[in-house]
């Protein structure tokens, strides 16, 4: 069964500085998806980012990008220019090729400081 | 487009009451949709997956008579937490899947909070 490990369960950033949040998984798969979803006080799952496994060229959406390295099974989420409105929980999860169950990592809280 | 609503957002019933979650794709069909509880500053939890037109299938140390669900069209899934007891007060958040695009992501309701007193 794949596992999904996210080793911060708390972060701080000052606004407009850089955060990584880590993320790494174990899977005997060759193929998948991993996702980053964000999870404000509200409550509400937002997508943040999606990587296909198959895809070397790491993702990026806007101040958000990943370092996705499949050989160690590590995705980590990179926040540049950090926001006070980018403080939430993050999750990162894990699904397989030929299913939709997603599986998601404990969390990490990310706090932002003005 | 992909919205999923979940309805109600908030529930405080009494111990012994049956309460019934909604969760609906508005502009897509739903082959798949998914039931996850939430404790507080913990991740989510799968509960279920629920597939139109048959039977849901549930995770292990999930008690199938307690969490009744329901898949009965392309676009509503229901949770039904029987004789709800205090314990079982928590986040319900309820996912979908768009038909035959198994490369999306699953698309999220707001969630319900359940309090039973």
């Amino acid at each position: 069964a794949q596992t999904v490990t996210q080793s911060q369960p708390e972060m701080s950033v000052q606004e407009a500085e850089t955060v990584t949040l880590s993320c790494t998984y174990d899977t005997s798969e060759s193929d998948y998806y991993l996702f980053w979803y964000k999870q404000p006080p509200s409550r509400q799952m937002i997508l943040v980012i999606r990587q296909e496994a198959y895809k070397q060229q790491n993702a990026t959406e806007n101040r958000f990008s990943v370092n996705f390295q499949k050989a160690a099974k590590s995705f980590s989420l990179k926040i540049s220019d950090s926001q006070l409105g980018d403080a939430a929980m993050y999750f990162c999860a894990y699904r397989t090729q030929y299913g939709n169950k997603l599986v998601f990592g404990a969390g990490t809280i990310l706090r932002v400081k003005s | 487009g992909a919205v999923v609503s979940q309805h109600p957002s908030r529930v405080i019933c009494k111990s012994g009451t049956s309460v019934k979650i909604e969760c609906r794709s508005l502009d897509f069909q739903a082959t798949t949709m998914f039931w996850y509880r939430q404790f507080p500053k913990q991740s989510l939890m799968l509960m279920a997956t629920s597939n139109e037109g048959s039977k849901a299938t549930y995770e292990q140390g999930v008690e199938k008579d307690k969490f009744l669900i329901n898949h009965a069209s392309l676009t509503l899934s229901t949770l039904t937490v029987t004789s709800a007891h205090p314990e079982d007060s928590s986040f319900y958040i309820c996912s979908a899947s768009r038909e035959r695009e198994s490369n999306q992501p699953q698309h999220f309701g707001d969630g319900t909070r359940l309090s039973i007193l």
